[in-house]
């Protein structure tokens, strides 16, 4: 079984503030995806990474994928109060036709005004 | 396209009864995945279709659990009987094609509460 470990659990911060999450696991991933989640409704896909050591950029969001594929991190750049929410690393596993995702547990992020 | 549709958004119901969940995917997509959140577990996969077909059902917790997909546009997850420990937000989600990190689009999720 696959296990994806996300650190912090809980993050509150200050509008304005940087602030970085982890997904780690010991097992390597065929790519991985961040979702953010809103309370009421179900995970949006943010971004997805293929290869070992890549960085993606969705505006104040940084993202990347350890060079052994088995990590990633995300990055926000001065907090804004939308960007509260659940964020969740999935990595994905790929057999043949079919692959499904394991999800951590998710960073509940906290970013206030 | 109006997303992910699942009903009821709400459902509480009585230890013992039987419980249906329903979900319409994305007109188009070939892929369908039943999750599972709990604040202890958080997001799990209970099971997913290829084309109407399940494939992996290793996530179902027991044989109380069944999950069918008749069709392309339906598909349904029945818990019977229900426990109280069956309480969780249960999703559903689509996707267009079963390749390396193809996004997931999800419905907005059951409430389950079981008394």
């Amino acid at each position: 079984t696959q296990l994806l470990e996300q650190s912090p659990q809980f993050l509150s911060i200050q509008e304005g503030e940087n602030l970085t999450v982890y997904c780690n696991s010991s097992s390597v991933f065929s790519s991985l995806q961040w979702y953010r989640q809103e309370p009421g409704e179900g995970p949006v896909l943010l971004v997805t990474v293929v290869t070992g050591g890549e960085v993606k950029k969705l505006k104040r969001l940084t993202f990347q994928f350890g060079d052994a594929r088995k990590d990633s991190s995300l990055h926000i750049t001065a907090a804004q109060p939308g960007d509260t929410g659940l964020y969740l690393c999935a990595g994905a596993v790929s057999g043949g036709s079919n692959y499904k995702l394991t999800f951590g547990k998710g960073t509940l992020l906290t970013v206030n005004p | 396209d109006a997303g992910v549709i699942q009903s009821p958004r709400h459902e509480v119901t009585e230890m013992g009864q039987e419980v249906t969940l329903r979900c319409k995917p994305i007109s188009g997509h070939n892929s369908l995945f039943w999750y599972r959140q709990t604040m202890m577990r958080g997001l799990e996969l209970l099971i997913y279709f290829n084309n109407n077909v399940p494939i992996d059902d290793s996530g179902m917790p027991e044989d109380r659990f069944s999950a069918k997909m008749p069709n392309a546009s339906f598909s349904t997850l029945k818990i019977q009987p229900s426990e109280p420990r069956d309480s969780a937000v249960y999703f559903c989600a689509s996707s267009s094609y079963v390749d390396w990190g193809n996004e997931q689009f999800f419905g907005p999720g059951t409430r389950l509460t079981v008394l």
